[in-house]
């Protein structure tokens, strides 16, 4: 099983900056098949980006994803209110999928 | 328009078992990866299990053994049958769709809260 671990847990910031989370894998994992999500309270998860860094269908594109092999990055440009959610990155390797523990990005 | 309609929650003792269905509609159960995802409560998201295009079924560690994934091609609905259900097993229980190609949970059903406690 790859295990995806995030960081930081709790991410502190105001609107206008720039938000960096970090995803990182113990094994290998093909940029194909790295994709972030933004959650917030009572909502079904949403996609942000896949194959590491192509912007899902109606994305802004404050949003970017970067990296390869074991570090994925998820930048945030100019924070705007509603960007203050949870993130969570996944991975497939062989069709078993796992989601990273969750970046809490708060104002 | 592709949705998800996910139903079979409830509240349920440990060791019991349980059925979510998930009846799609927008695109047939045989031509797309369905996958179930779970959250439990306050808590982060736990891929679950997934039945590809062709059938075949994979499963997490945590639920190995104990669930079986499905579909049906006459109602276009997706299973999920777990059984000796434990406490840890609560969570909202959502359907989703799988990108064939990216391997992203592309759609999402709006979940079925399954409680497991005595």
């Amino acid at each position: 099983e790859i295990v995806l671990t995030q960081s930081p847990e709790t991410l502190s910031l105001s609107p206008g900056e720039t938000a960096t989370l970090s995803c990182r894998a113990k094994h290998f994992v093909s940029s194909t098949y790295l994709a972030w999500y933004q959650q917030k309270p009572g909502q079904v998860p949403r996609l942000l980006i896949y194959g590491a860094s192509i912007r899902a269908t109606g994305i802004p594109d404050r949003f970017s994803g970067s990296g390869s092999g074991t570090d994925f990055t998820l930048t945030i440009s100019g924070l705007e209110p509603e960007d203050f959610a949870m993130y969570y990155c996944q991975q497939h390797v062989r069709s078993l999928y796992t989601f990273g523990q969750g970046t809490k990005l708060e104002i | 328009e592709m949705q998800l309609v996910e139903s079979g929650g409830g509240l349920i003792q440990p060791g019991g078992s349980l059925r979510l269905s998930c009846a799609v509609s927008g695109f047939s159960v045989t031509t797309h990866y369905l996958s179930w995802v779970r959250q439990a409560p306050g808590k982060g998201l736990e891929w679950v299990s997934l039945i590809d295009n062709g059938g075949a079924m994979f499963y997490a560690d945590s639920v190995k053994g104990r669930a079986t994934i499905s579909r049906d091609t006459a109602k276009n609905t997706l299973y999920l049958e777990m059984n000796n259900l434990r406490v840890e097993d609560t969570a909202l229980y959502y359907c989703t769709r799988v990108d064939n190609y990216y391997a992203f949970f592309h759609n999402w059903g709006q979940g079925a809260l399954v409680t497991v406690s005595s």
